[in-house]
């Protein structure tokens, strides 16, 4: 699986737009990128994933580069409860179905 | 509807007991997964079940853990002769996935275990 790299930390204010980065410079032509979050003592949450083409649904959007070696989760008005770490992971479409998550992006949204 | 369940949420051992973890997925859903998440870290896979079948255990730290869903629904975590380093939050998920595809894995809350 490829590999990705995240900021550790960012902060962001209650009503702007959050947005976190994602380096995949290693991922394959079959690989999607997905994005799931970590609510303190929950179990992660899907948000959103992708191809190659850009997409949005009623959580975030998710930006990728044309190149496909990095994205952009978006937040478009964070509130305080999207204070959460997030979670970038490459995946295949099909085989293998386990998630491999790195460390993350621990999301502080300040009021 | 109802999503994943997790019991016990929390769980406290000591050392060398044998400790049993269970998840009940969401009606219907033919895959299975277990993680570990130490403090400060991702989860880490340990094991996925396709229906009854174990299909990938790579992720199994050692013999001490096992792993059943005998009738393709509820799952049991079994951890034998307990060490400090078990000590973790055990995640369980579930997704309609059958082979291939996507479909969203929808994780319970986890059980907390703590070996002393």
């Amino acid at each position: 699986d490829a590999k990705t790299t995240q900021p550790p930390s960012m902060d962001c204010a209650e009503g702007r737009a959050a947005n976190l980065p994602c380096n995949h410079s290693t991922i394959s032509g079959n690989e999607y990128v997905y994005w799931y979050r970590q609510i303190h003592s929950q179990g992660p949450q899907y948000i959103i994933h992708g191809l190659k083409n850009n997409e949005t649904n009623e959580m975030a959007s998710l930006i990728i580069t044309e190149d496909r070696k990095s994205s952009t989760l978006i937040l478009p008005h964070a509130t305080l409860r999207d204070t959460a770490v997030y979670y970038c992971i490459v995946r295949p479409s099909q085989g293998a179905q386990k998630l491999v998550f790195g460390q993350g992006t621990r999301l502080t949204i300040n009021p | 509807g109802a999503g994943v369940s997790q019991s016990p949420r929390y769980k406290v051992a000591k050392r060398g007991q044998d400790v049993a973890l269970r998840c009940d997925p969401i009606s219907g859903h033919v895959s299975l997964f277990w993680y570990q998440q130490a403090l400060g870290q991702g989860p880490e896979f340990l094991t996925y079940f396709q229906n009854e079948a174990q299909l990938d255990k790579s992720g199994l730290p050692s013999d001490r853990f096992f792993a059943e869903r005998p009738e393709g629904s509820v799952s049991t975590l079994k951890i034998q002769r307990t060490q400090q380093e078990d000590s973790a939050v055990y995640l369980c998920a579930s997704s309609r996935s059958e082979t291939g595809g996507f479909y969203e894995q929808y994780f319970g809350p986890g059980t907390r275990l703590t070996v002393t």
